[in-house]
């Protein structure tokens, strides 16, 4: 059964505090890796497309990786407007979008 | 990236009626999609919405409880019929260009029920 599982739930950081958040996956053909950032109140923004493993994206201070079984958000030196919940999607080999459960970053200045 | 409008964005309404939440898009896309986000929690889908035919619906959503309208490439409907409180919940419609490029999201009908 095709699968996205994030962790951690949530995660609490000091400003400055670089981090990584992870999004496993398992799927019958990976088609492509999508990272969104939902605010509160607001609809997930897409951030990030991975398609093949080894593939890296980078804005400001996020960085994507992707590897055949997972990928990873690293936050370098977060600032407290990067709080928000991040949200890892995949498209299987069957043309379908599965969405992982999302983790919560906190980050206090 | 395409805008995405819904309309109304937050709602709060009696059980037992029904609403309709309108997403017009300001291009035409291929793919639109309506799902559902409990707070705190992630997506569920409910449909796929087609352009001219009826809706595809995902396991756990029916047509008469969801009833979904696409007139054309740019606008939709979802109707969330025969209300009751545990259908409060985030609605948000989402578009896809192509099937292997990401889905964009308006941001969402925040609907109560009370």
């Amino acid at each position: 059964e095709d699968q996205v599982t994030q962790s951690p739930e949530a995660l609490r950081l000091q400003e400055g505090e670089s981090s990584s958040l992870n999004c496993s996956y398992t799927v019958s053909g990976l088609r492509g890796l999508f990272w969104y950032r939902q605010d509160p109140g607001k609809g997930p923004e897409f951030l990030f497309t991975l398609y093949s493993a080894g593939e890296e994206k980078e804005k400001e201070r996020l960085k994507a990786t992707l590897t055949k079984k997972e990928s990873f958000l690293h936050i370098t030196a977060p600032k407290p407007e990067d709080s928000a919940t991040y949200l890892c999607a995949v498209i299987t080999g069957g043309f379908k979008t599965i969405f992982g459960a999302g983790t919560r970053l906190f980050v206090k200045a | 990236s395409a805008v995405i409008s819904q309309k109304p964005s937050r709602d709060i309404c009696q059980r037992g009626t029904s609403l309709t939440i309108q997403c017009q898009v300001d291009s035409q896309v291929t793919m639109m999609f309506w799902y559902r986000q409990q707070p705190g929690q992630s997506l569920t889908l409910i449909a796929t919405a087609n352009q001219g035919s009826e809706a595809t619906y995902e396991s756990g959503f029916v047509i008469d409880k969801f009833p979904i309208s696409r007139p054309n490439l740019t606008f939709s409907t979802l109707t969330v019929s025969n209300m009751s409180p545990e259908d409060s919940s985030i609605y948000l419609c989402s578009v896809m260009t192509d099937s292997n490029q990401p889905q964009h999201f308006g941001d969402g009908t925040r609907l109560s029920i009370l």
